[in-house]
């Protein structure tokens, strides 16, 4: 079955812990995403990347880096720089170009700092 | 002022009523828009796109007022399982699919 793959579930990381959240898709889209939410709050994008090898800040990156080395493949560290790092992150792929390309989501990583 | 706004609700409603929901956006230019659903503690998933003339999927109907900037979700015989979060969705103009998405609006059908 094709989609995307986030692991762990839940994770707790201790404060000063840096952690790093996997995300996998099997779907061969270029462009992945990460986001964060947070209660009452929309979505908001922390990376993107629109090809392998190649990834751009969105509007939270602070506290956050990510690697694309390969196109299935795009992992998000949570650093002991991020302030409030408790909070759902979801992961998000699609094909890529296109004005009506919808972006399909992971089950999502709930991170409690402890 | 946020970039899309949406009642948060809650909206309790008994199952067989019809419910909407409206959705504003602030950037004029933005060229998709999306209605996704969210159950609790889940990923959000695509309930349908949104275009100009207006589109229909079953009992959820979607419409677009460019001049107002202005998304509705209408879902007609609710049903339990409607009970979710709906994320009004929009995609600015620019170069690469970002998507900006609504707070969410919460929907709880009754029996």
């Amino acid at each position: 079955d094709g989609g995307i793959t986030q692991s762990p579930k839940y994770l707790f990381r201790k404060e000063g812990q840096n952690v790093t959240l996997s995300c996998e898709q099997n779907l061969n889209h270029d462009a992945m995403y990460w986001y964060r939410q947070d209660p009452g709050q929309g979505l908001r994008l922390i990376y993107y990347s629109q090809i392998v090898n190649d990834f751009q800040k969105g509007d939270i990156a602070e506290g956050y880096s990510v690697s694309r080395e390969k196109k299935e493949s795009f992992p998000l560290t949570v650093t002991s720089a991020q302030k409030n790092p408790t909070a759902f992150y979801l992961c998000a792929s699609n094909p890529g170009s296109g004005s009506y390309n919808e972006q399909f989501f992971g089950p999502g990583t709930r991170l409690t700092v402890l | 002022r946020k970039e899309v706004e949406q009642d948060p609700g809650p909206f309790n409603v008994p199952e067989g009523a019809t419910v909407a929901f409206n959705c504003t956006y602030s950037n004029s230019a933005s060229q998709s828009f999306f209605w996704y659903r969210q159950d609790c503690r889940k990923e959000p998933k695509l309930l349908m796109s949104v275009y100009s003339s207006g589109n229909e999927d079953g009992r959820f109907t979607a419409q677009l007022n460019r001049a107002s900037q202005y998304i509705s979700l209408l879902i007609r015989d609710s049903k339990l399982s409607d009970s979710a979060t709906y994320l009004c969705v929009v995609r600015p103009s620019g170069g690469y699919n970002k998507l900006i998405f609504g707070a969410g609006t919460r929907l709880a059908v009754h029996p």
